[in-house]
């Protein structure tokens, strides 16, 4: 069944403030998650991942958090722009597998 | 360019018809896998891929099978389409021990 899902299904955020997306996980023996970038009429683009004996990694713009304790995990993307619009998959890799979330659509206000 | 090549992009059918969608990468990647994607459920597993001849079962296998005779193919096939079928199919590669999937452009399938 569904091991990871995410809070809320839209997010609108200011051109210029910090979005974060956030995502649960239910399975604790879980290590390893992964952030896609989904744009309209696109495949899902990876963005970051992160393995479970870290709490935090960064790229460019983007800083993923790990919280184990609470089985959380967020996408943080600094500055947010246009280009940012799309929609962003949490994703467990599990058993060979990697599973998804249903997906947060981000909506950039001007 | 690296990349994966899924056929045909789109396509309506009818129930029944049997139907093969391609998909091929050019990256030497082990690991491959088709999904798909339907409003409302996100991106779910059909079969993956973790080297030639090996197949396994996703979340949602039924109805659907595969092969992988070769490293770079990893056709789809579906035998008898019903309309329980129509949907949005990626394809997708990787090295293995990486989430970092390589998506295909998609295939928007139809079955009337």
């Amino acid at each position: 069944g569904e091991s990871v899902g995410l809070h809320l299904p839209t997010l609108s955020v200011q051109e210029g403030d910090n979005s974060i997306i956030n995502c649960a996980y239910s399975n604790s023996a879980s290590d390893y998650f992964i952030w896609y970038k989904q744009e309209s009429g696109k495949g899902p683009q990876f963005i970051i991942d992160i393995r479970s004996n870290m709490d935090k990694r960064q790229g460019q713009r983007v800083t993923v958090l790990l919280n184990k304790t609470v089985k959380h995990l967020s996408l943080q993307i600094a500055a947010t722009q246009p280009g940012d619009s799309a929609v962003y998959f949490c994703a467990e890799s599990r058993d060979d597998k990697i599973i998804f979330g249903k997906g947060t659509r981000l909506h950039i206000l001007p | 360019e690296a990349q994966v090549t899924q056929n045909p992009r789109y396509l309506i059918t009818v129930t029944g018809k049997k139907l093969t969608v391609t998909c091929s990468q050019n990256m030497n990647h082990e690991y491959m896998s088709w999904y798909r994607q339907d409003p409302g459920l996100g991106l779910r597993q059909i079969y993956y891929s973790m080297n030639v001849e090996v197949t396994d079962k996703g979340d949602v296998p039924e109805g659907y099978k595969v092969s992988r005779k070769e490293k770079r193919n990893f056709p789809l096939i579906l035998e008898s389409p019903s309309p329980n079928q129509t949907s949005l199919y990626f394809c997708a590669s990787s090295f293995l021990n990486t989430g970092e999937l390589f998506f295909g452009e998609g295939s928007r399938l139809t079955v009337l």
